[in-house]
């Protein structure tokens, strides 16, 4: 069974950057798509992008100009960067692992998520 | 593609049927393969979301039977029969037709 176990900083001010990491044990990371996924009260869930052990990324469209997944494949590991935070960013950021062999994320197995507050 | 979930909450009787509506605002039925890209998820407060069922009606393993998934096209249904005191907890929609996947509001479900 599949663990992600996900960790970074929860405290940030606006326009700093954002920087998250997901492990991954009992399972390897190639043949899949690695996804970042967050919850925030006012915009639910939103899916953030994506990346395969390869290194090919997905972004969604209204963050990808701030935004950066990469992949250490050597680590069993991903991670999140984001700059330019604001409030808006607030949320809980959760890394998934997406089912393979569908070509939009459907996310099978989810980290435990962390808070990521952004405040002055 | 907008999803829009129906009720925003409910509260129903411990034993009991609950039904969770989804409406998307395309199609998300690949005609080619008959699926329909759609998905349920439940979230328990301080948990991850949780994959209940993909393609409208698969349920994942380990999902007790009384969590069932029907509909097709741009109409779908979450039905939870005889409710246990467990299933207290928010679910939603997603498709995966599209990209980016995008999710409905949420459904915040209630054991009376």
């Amino acid at each position: 069974q599949v663990q992600l176990q996900q960790w970074g900083a929860g405290l940030l001010q606006p326009s700093e950057t954002l920087s998250l990491t997901c492990a991954v044990s009992g399972g390897s990371l190639s043949g899949y798509y690695w996804n970042w996924i967050r919850q925030s009260p006012g915009k639910g869930l939103e899916w953030i992008g994506e990346i395969n052990n390869s290194g090919s990324t997905n972004y969604s469209p209204s963050l990808m100009s701030r935004v950066t997944v990469s992949i250490d494949a050597s680590k069993n590991r991903f991670s999140l960067t984001m700059i330019s935070v604001t409030a808006a960013d607030t949320a809980v950021y959760y890394c998934g692992r997406a089912m393979p062999g569908i070509a939009v994320p459907l996310i099978d197995s989810w980290g435990q998520g962390i808070q990521v507050t952004v405040s002055s | 593609i907008v999803l829009t979930q129906s009720p925003d909450s409910l509260a129903v009787s411990l034993g009991e049927r609950a039904t969770i509506h989804c409406k998307s605002s395309q199609n998300v039925l690949y005609s080619s393969n008959n699926k329909n890209y759609l998905a349920w998820y439940q979230r328990k407060p301080g948990q991850p979301p949780r994959l209940l069922i993909y393609w409208a009606s698969t349920r994942e393993s380990g999902v007790p039977d009384r969590f069932s998934g029907s509909g097709s096209v741009t109409n779908f249904t979450l039905t939870i029969s005889s409710l246990q005191a467990e299933d207290g907890a928010v679910y939603y929609c997603q498709q995966y037709y599209y990209p980016p996947p995008t999710f409905g509001q949420g459904t915040r479900l209630e054991i009376k």
